[in-house]
């Protein structure tokens, strides 16, 4: 099976502009989270989406969104890019809201220049 | 607000010296604690997951263990393959997020 697919796998991106990332999840899981992880830092939780509607939101400004389809892929969208939000974005996909088993993707590397 | 802090932040060893890296939590109403491992670059990498107070779990050469504000992972003999970044993370009765610390950057030289 599949594991979780994230694109792209790397970005550079100016300040100011938007960025949408992408993630599909394991074959049978209906939840997808969304991680920040700054370089030498642990991950940051950003959103859990489960059946379409967003049931978790991390300390994140408002610049940041997401959405989840109804075949349960994930888009993380991002305004008006900051330096510092440069980072890798790992999208976790688990079977169900409060379901203990995360499977990370390999991330998104975002660059903001 | 629930917190997860890792120690060291880094450590070394040489291969085959044993040592144990060490996670506090203080979380509301935990629901269990991972382990995961992360290679540059990667995403993180299942290892365990504890769930209550005395609970131990062993693959190869770690062995995981958990009491009611701190886990530990150990491990034994370490290779130069083990070296990597291992994170934990803890899952509360909220149920919709993991609260991780910053990770122990591990280094294993032949």
């Amino acid at each position: 099976d599949a594991g979780v697919t994230q694109s792209p796998t790397h970005l550079i991106k100016t300040r100011g502009q938007h960025v949408t990332l992408r993630c599909s999840p394991i074959s049978g899981h209906k939840s997808v989270s969304w991680y920040q992880q700054v370089l030498g830092q642990g991950p940051q939780f950003i959103f859990q989406y489960y059946e379409k509607e967003e049931r978790g939101r991390g300390n994140f400004p408002d610049r940041f969104s997401a959405r989840q389809f109804p075949n349960y892929s994930s888009e993380l969208n991002v305004n008006a890019l900051l330096l510092g939000d440069s980072a890798l974005y790992l999208c976790a996909s688990s079977r169900g809201q409060g379901s203990y088993g995360y499977t990370f993707g390999s991330g998104t590397r975002l660059t903001v220049v | 607000e629930d917190q997860v802090t890792q120690s060291p932040e880094a450590l070394r060893l040489q291969e085959g010296e044993s040592s144990s890296l060490n996670c506090s939590y203080t979380v509301s109403g935990l629901r269990g604690l991972f382990w995961y491992r992360q290679d540059p670059g990667k995403g993180p990498e299942f290892l365990f997951t504890l769930y209550s107070a005395g609970e131990e779990k062993e693959k190869e050469r770690l062995k995981a263990t958990l009491t009611k504000k701190e886990s530990f992972l150990h491990i034994t003999a370490p290779k130069p393959e083990d070296s990597a970044t291992y994170l934990c993370a803890a899952y509360n009765n909220a149920g919709n997020m993991l609260t991780f610390g910053g990770g122990t950057r591990l280094m294993v030289k032949p």
